[in-house]
């Protein structure tokens, strides 16, 4: 069972490019998120998707965009890369009901240079 | 802004040990839950606790919850070295799915 898969696993990329992060997960839940991790500062939510066709902001974000096409995608894009985006990033889904856990993908290391 | 915040920010311990991390939130919630995430790994749930329990077990884990002082605490007992990792707690600030994650507390059983 992969349940979410992100790609690519790491990435260095030049400042100003433009850059889609992917997750794609296999347990059709409703509810995705984006997150970034930084050393200190602990998980922070960039957007999340209640449902397919619907997005909404996180705390941080800035920079970001997302789109929900369908129940299985749930790719992140920066448009312009800036180093201050060089972080770990997470994909997560969960139940819509609010006493589900959250299910995490391993992560997308991204050095913008 | 951080919901949740868990203290120490890191613990070493001996094999066998317990190995207890606290957690303070800000607000009001519906439930509070915790995560361990390994090196290089992504966070995976380890028990979630609603905000009308007081305590619950889940193998070598107790997780307790007060509300009134509007903390939580994890417990590990016994603890061995494939329990070193970084704990996380989030809660859901009464917001629905999105939950909020704290810094966490990284833990290193040695042995």
């Amino acid at each position: 069972i992969a349940g979410i898969t992100q790609a690519p696993t790491s990435q260095i990329l030049a400042a100003g490019r433009r850059m889609t992060l992917r997750c794609t997960q296999d347990m059709r839940h409703n509810a995705m998120y984006w997150y970034r991790q930084d050393l200190g500062l602990g998980l922070r939510l960039i957007h999340y998707s209640n449902t397919a066709g619907t997005t909404g902001k996180g705390e941080v974000p800035d920079g970001y965009s997302v789109s929900r096409a369908n129940t299985d995608d749930f790719p992140l894009t920066l448009a312009s890369a800036v180093p201050s985006q060089t972080s770990v990033y997470f994909c997560a889904n969960s139940g819509t009901d609010p006493f589900q856990p959250q299910h995490f993908g391993d992560g997308t290391r991204l050095s913008i240079l | 802004s951080q919901q949740g915040e868990e203290d120490p920010q890191a613990l070493s311990i001996q094999e066998g040990e317990n190995a207890t991390m606290n957690c303070s939130y800000k607000t009001s919630i519906n439930n509070l839950q915790w995560y361990r995430q390994n090196s290089g790994r992504g966070l995976v749930h380890l028990i979630l606790i609603r905000s009308n329990e007081r305590e619950k077990h889940s193998g070598r884990l107790r997780v307790t919850l007060d509300t009134s002082k509007k903390s939580s605490s994890l417990l590990i007992t016994a603890s061995r070295a494939a329990d070193t990792a970084s704990y996380f707690c989030a809660t859901d600030a009464g917001a629905g799915t999105a939950l909020i994650f704290g810094k966490g507390t990284t833990l290193s059983v040695s042995s």
